[in-house]
């Protein structure tokens, strides 16, 4: 167990529904991460943030909404998704913000399949 | 753009034989970094390595890193059906902002035959 975990593990959705995912860190770490894992290509990073704070936002589509209300806690709210949009959805977590080069901890991951 | 690819895609080996991924990058950077994924699973930090830093061991890995080759490494010994598993390279950026960002190759997907 890395500290970090993510529910649903597994989640099934059709394009019009709304469903959000969470994640929580028992670490005591400054900064949060979303990334999508697609089969066969690399790791994407999504959104990031530092003390609660949204610093990055790699060009992601707004039907992928993040909320931190908090350092521990990170949500990605999901809303008229598309089929193309299933994958494997990861959060990490790193110490002392994304401002360092530092090593990342990631939860188990939710594998979503949108219908 | 992507930038670290790991070398080779794919890699099957017999039980106590040693194992050996390659991982590539095109800009500078400050430190490369080793993880490793079980099927469907979240991503766990094996090794970092800074740029001032030629090798690094921990257990049974052992990295590598030649910044003038901008390339990596990583040597598994006596391998272990565990041991199967991907394994990423990853390489910070800054992305602005005093930002930093890890970018992630595809993977050397890894099987251990007992």
């Amino acid at each position: 167990e890395t500290g970090v975990t993510q529910t649903p593990r597994h989640l099934v959705m059709g394009m019009t529904n709304k469903k959000s995912l969470k994640c929580e860190q028992h670490l005591g770490h400054n900064a949060m991460y979303w990334y999508k894992q697609s089969a066969k290509k690399p790791l994407e990073l999504m959104f990031v943030y530092n003390f609660k704070e949204q610093t990055e936002n790699n060009s992601v589509p707004s039907r992928f909404s993040p909320e931190c209300p908090n350092s521990s806690h990170l949500f990605l709210h999901l809303h008229t998704l598309q089929p193309e949009d299933s994958a494997l959805y990861l959060c990490a977590s790193s110490p002392l913000g994304s401002g360092t080069q530092e090593t990342q901890y990631f939860g188990p991951g939710t594998r979503l399949l949108v219908l | 753009s992507q930038q670290g690819e790991e070398d080779p895609q794919a890699l099957s080996i017999q039980e106590g034989e040693n194992a050996t991924m390659n991982c590539s990058y095109k800009t500078s950077i400050n430190n490369l970094q080793w993880y490793r994924q079980n099927s469907g699973r979240g991503l766990v930090h094996l090794i970092l390595i800074r740029s001032n830093e030629r090798e690094k061991h921990s257990g049974r890995l052992r990295v590598t890193l030649d910044t003038s080759k901008k390339s990596s490494s990583l040597l598994i010994t006596a391998s272990r059906a565990a041991d199967t598993a991907s394994y990423f390279c990853a390489t910070d950026a800054d992305s602005g902002a005093g930002s930093y960002q890890l970018t992630f190759g595809k993977g050397t997907k890894l099987s251990v035959i007992p």
